[in-house]
């Protein structure tokens, strides 16, 4: 599976947007952006994933730029309960189904 | 998740003593794996197991070991444990197959391992 690069921490204010970032230069044409989250010291949480469009749930909105070097997790109104570590992760759908976690973005909201 | 549970939530245990770490899941999912997390780190896997019959080493199974007893559950050994084996322990299910959440993994809500 392609590596991922997160900056280490993020801020955002609550009730904006926050826009977390992710780097995966190697990623491959099979391979999916998935994003988790964790919450202090519970057990992850899947939130979106995506291939090369678009896409938008109920609790965020993946855009992934043409060349799928890149992404970005929106949450669109951030609360303080969205304070978690935030993991992207490059995976190949329908394979193996392992996940790697890197060490992810801890995102702070603030009042 | 409530579909996932793990037993026991916290554990205190010394050095050289076995322990074992429970796994139920509800969901009906063949997939099955254990993680373990240290502090600033992220998850790393240890075993996983994709039906009854089938076990699987992960990135760091060196001194653990695995047991698929049914498809609902996976538990995980520490035949002889030691104090860097403190951590938290994830287990986690997914399901593969045709429905839209299939390749997602659910989490347990973890057990606290502490090795003196």
């Amino acid at each position: 599976d392609a590596k991922t690069t997160q900056p280490p921490s993020m801020d955002c204010a609550e009730g904006r947007a926050a826009n977390l970032p992710c780097n995966h230069s190697t990623i491959s044409g099979n391979e999916y952006v998935y994003w988790y989250r964790q919450i202090h010291s519970q057990g992850p949480q899947y939130i979106i994933h995506g291939l090369k469009n678009n896409e938008t749930n109920e609790m965020a909105s993946l855009i992934i730029t043409e060349d799928r070097k890149s992404s970005t997790l929106i949450l669109p109104h951030a609360t303080l309960r969205d304070t978690a570590v935030y993991y992207c992760i490059v995976r190949v759908k329908n394979r193996d189904d392992k996940i790697i976690f890197g060490k992810g973005t801890r995102l702070h909201i603030l009042p | 998740d409530a579909d996932v549970t793990q037993t026991p939530r916290n554990r205190i245990t010394k050095t050289g003593k076995r322990i074992m770490l429970e796994c139920s899941q509800t969901k009906g999912h063949d997939r099955m794996y254990w993680y373990r997390q240290d502090p600033g780190l992220g998850l790393r896997l240890i075993y996983y197991s994709f039906d009854v019959k089938d076990i699987n080493k992960g990135e760091i199974s060196d001194g653990y070991s695995v047991s698929r007893q049914a498809q609902a559950k996976f538990s995980l050994s520490l035949e002889s444990a030691i104090p860097n084996q403190t951590a938290l322990y994830f287990c986690a299910t997914s399901d593969f197959g045709q429905t839209k959440s299939y390749n997602e993994q659910f989490f347990g809500p973890g057990t606290r391992l502490t090795v003196l």
